[in-house]
């Protein structure tokens, strides 16, 4: 079975500092790595995915995330951080070349305090 | 940019009674999601669809639960008779064909209360 952890519910960190929202997870084979980010009353928007190749994945808005196979890990982060970044961020991830849907983590809350 | 859209997105209901959630997922997707998010918690899945017919569905969704692509556009998720315990948030989302590696785009959800 599929699983994500995020270990950390809330995260805070003060404007123009760098940010980590930590995900690990568990997969059979190789894994296919998802962050979305969820604003307040609205559905989930997809940040950045990790398929294959180079390990550190950019996506939308300035985040980026690292895959790290050894430690299991798909930590996202943003080297300054923004008081609209604050949101709630989930990883999510499904097996390579199946059809099972993802599996998300609990969510980690972001703020990013002025 | 196309998304998805939901309606209503907030629906009160009394317990017991049956819930239509309606999803137009985008045009050119074909593969297509129901998830919820009870309040404060994770979101869970609940069922896929492609090709007219149900895909993979989770433990969550029992015989209460059913969906339907009934014209082409639309996608819905009924609850025969709800419970409580059914209140939170459901999304609808959906995603092109491929290697199940392209993302989902998730409608904005709706609020079921179930009172």
């Amino acid at each position: 079975a599929q699983s994500v952890a995020q270990p950390e519910d809330q995260v805070n960190v003060a404007e123009g500092n760098p940010l980590t929202v930590k995900c690990t997870y568990s997969v059979s084979g190789n894994p296919y790595l998802f962050w979305y980010v969820q604003y307040p009353n609205r559905g989930l928007q997809f940040l950045l995915k990790y398929i294959t190749g180079d390990n550190l994945v950019k996506g939308s808005y300035g985040f980026e995330a690292e895959f790290n196979k050894s430690q299991t890990s798909f930590h996202l982060k943003k080297p300054s951080a923004l008081v609209s970044d604050s949101a709630l961020y989930f990883c999510a991830v499904k097996p390579t070349g199946s059809a099972r849907q993802l599996t998300f983590g609990s969510g980690t809350q972001l703020t990013v305090l002025p | 940019e196309p998304e998805v859209t939901q309606t209503p997105s907030h629906q009160v209901t009394q317990m017991g009674q049956e819930v239509i959630l309606r999803c137009v997922p985008i045009s050119n997707h074909l593969y297509f999601y129901w998830y919820r998010q009870i309040l404060g918690q994770k979101v869970e899945f609940l069922v896929s669809f492609y090709n007219n017919e149900i895909s993979e569905k989770s433990e969550i969704f029992d015989d209460q639960f059913s969906v339907e692509r009934p014209d082409g556009s639309n996608f819905t998720l009924k609850i025969r008779s709800t419970k409580l315990e059914d209140s939170a948030m459901y999304f609808c989302a959906s995603r092109v064909m491929g290697q199940g590696d392209s993302p989902l785009h998730f409608g904005n959800g709706t609020r079921l209360t179930v009172t």
